[in-house]
């Protein structure tokens, strides 16, 4: 089976500080890894993913997340937040199951 | 390239009564996804549909059910509809299965009074 774990339902940062959120996943077969973002009343961007190969894997708005195999763990970072970083912030995994399977997702807020 | 489209943005329905939302997929994905993201309960996965079947459903009852037409569009039907069914209905296209990135839609709001 598949599951994903995110640590902390709410993270508060400042502004130019580093954005982590914390993702761990159990699969029973190697892992297909996704972070997605969600602003209000809007579906859900893709991020980033890692499917096989690099194991720091680069997205979109200068996030990055980093596979850890002997930890289970797929950590998204920023070095520096932006006010527009405000959002909800979702880990997924598929595999051995097709469909995704989320954790219970990151409100991340940023203070000026 | 148009994304993954839904509608309608927003219903509100009784209890009891039928819902249908739509999708439709990017141009070339032959798989559609459901998700229900309802408050307090996160997003949970409804429905698979590839190639116009059914391929797999989550836990949730038969009266969520729907289909996929030849051009791969989707519909989801919510039948006798509850308080609880109040929830963002998402969908997601993608190419392959697994190892292709699933693609998501703006949502149907669905609010049951």
């Amino acid at each position: 089976a598949q599951s994903v774990t995110q640590l902390g339902s709410h993270v508060s940062v400042s502004e130019g500080a580093l954005v982590l959120l914390r993702c761990n996943y159990s699969s029973s077969v190697p892992p297909y890894l996704f972070w997605y973002v969600q602003y209000p009343n809007q579906g859900l961007q893709l991020l980033l993913k890692y499917t096989t190969g690099a194991t720091l894997v680069k997205g979109i708005n200068g996030f990055e997340a980093e596979f850890k195999k002997s930890e289970t763990s797929f950590h998204l970072t920023k070095p520096s937040a932006h006010m527009s970083d405000a959002a909800e912030y979702f880990c997924a995994v598929s595999g051995p199951l097709v469909w995704l399977t989320f954790g219970g997702g990151t409100r991340l807020m940023v203070k000026p | 390239e148009a994304g993954v489209t839904q509608s309608p943005t927003h219903l509100i329905k009784t209890r009891g009564q039928q819902a249908t939302l739509r999708c439709s997929p990017i141009s070339g994905h032959t798989s559609v996804y459901w998700y229900q993201q309802a408050l307090g309960l996160g997003l949970q996965f409804l429905l698979w549909y590839d190639e116009g079947e059914e391929r797999n459903r989550g836990n949730f009852p038969p009266r969520f059910s729907g289909r996929q037409f030849p051009n791969y569009s989707s519909e989801l039907n919510v039948n006798a509809l509850e308080l609880e069914d109040s929830a963002l209905y998402l969908c997601a296209s993608s190419l392959r299965q697994l190892t292709d990135t699933q693609y998501f839609g703006p949502g149907t709001r669905l609010t049951v009074l």
